[in-house]
């Protein structure tokens, strides 16, 4: 049973630039979790969304960033006119159920550099 | 003041050495606790899960006080293969949203 799985690893986009994410949940998972590391800092929560909604976007900055979990298909981070600030690791992570309290097991991360 | 908060280190120990991470939380709703264990550039993994009675994995042992909002882990006989940063990690409120502490760094040397 594969884990979650990201792509690309690595990613550079020039300033200004479109930078899109993916991430596959695990089988069977209904609940995608983004994260982004920053350098020397701890990961920080972006948001948690179900099949075709957002339930919590209380760690997104509010331009440029979007993400969704379509019914199809991974669901997709994405950065629109992307800023070095912007150069960070992004983990994702997926759940069975939203509720059960569960430690969350990660992709492998995708490794932006906005150059 | 962050919700989680870690010493960064390093701590630099020798082979077979013991040494204990603490932890401090600040939200006191929060629910569940966890150590991860992060290689430098890879996902964080996770090690164990913490519980008030105290739980042991093999030489880690980590504990949760809730009256004084801390969290520890201790690893006895330290490998070479322990070195990594090791992340404290809180669950709070519905959902599966987990608040991370910014890591402690440990460098097993022999």
């Amino acid at each position: 049973n594969a884990g979650v799985m990201q792509n690309p690893r690595h990613l550079v986009r020039r300033r200004g630039q479109e930078a899109r994410l993916r991430c596959s949940p695990m089988k069977g998972h209904s609940h995608v979790y983004w994260y982004r590391q920053l350098p020397e800092e701890g990961l920080k929560f972006m948001v948690y969304l179900q099949k075709e909604n957002i339930i919590d976007e209380s760690g997104m900055p509010k331009e440029r960033f979007s993400a969704e979990f379509p019914k199809e298909g991974p669901s997709i981070l994405r950065i629109q006119q992307v800023v070095r600030g912007d150069s960070a690791a992004y983990f994702c992570a997926s759940s069975p159920d939203s509720s059960d309290g569960s430690p969350l097991h990660f992709g492998n991360g995708t490794r932006l550099t906005v150059t | 003041r962050k919700e989680v908060e870690q010493d960064p280190g390093p701590f630099n120990v020798p082979e077979g050495a013991t040494v204990a991470f603490n932890c401090t939380y600040s939200n006191s709703a929060s629910q569940s606790f966890f150590w991860y264990r992060q290689d430098c550039r890879k996902e964080p993994k996770l090690l164990m899960s913490v519980y008030s009675s105290g739980n042991e994995d093999g030489r880690f042992t980590a504990q949760l006080n809730r009256a004084s909002q801390y969290i520890s882990l201790l690893i006895r006989d330290s490998k070479l293969s322990d070195s990594a940063t090791y992340l404290c990690v809180s669950l709070t409120g519905g959902g599966n949203k987990l608040t991370f502490g910014t890591g402690t760094q440990l460098k097993v040397e022999l």
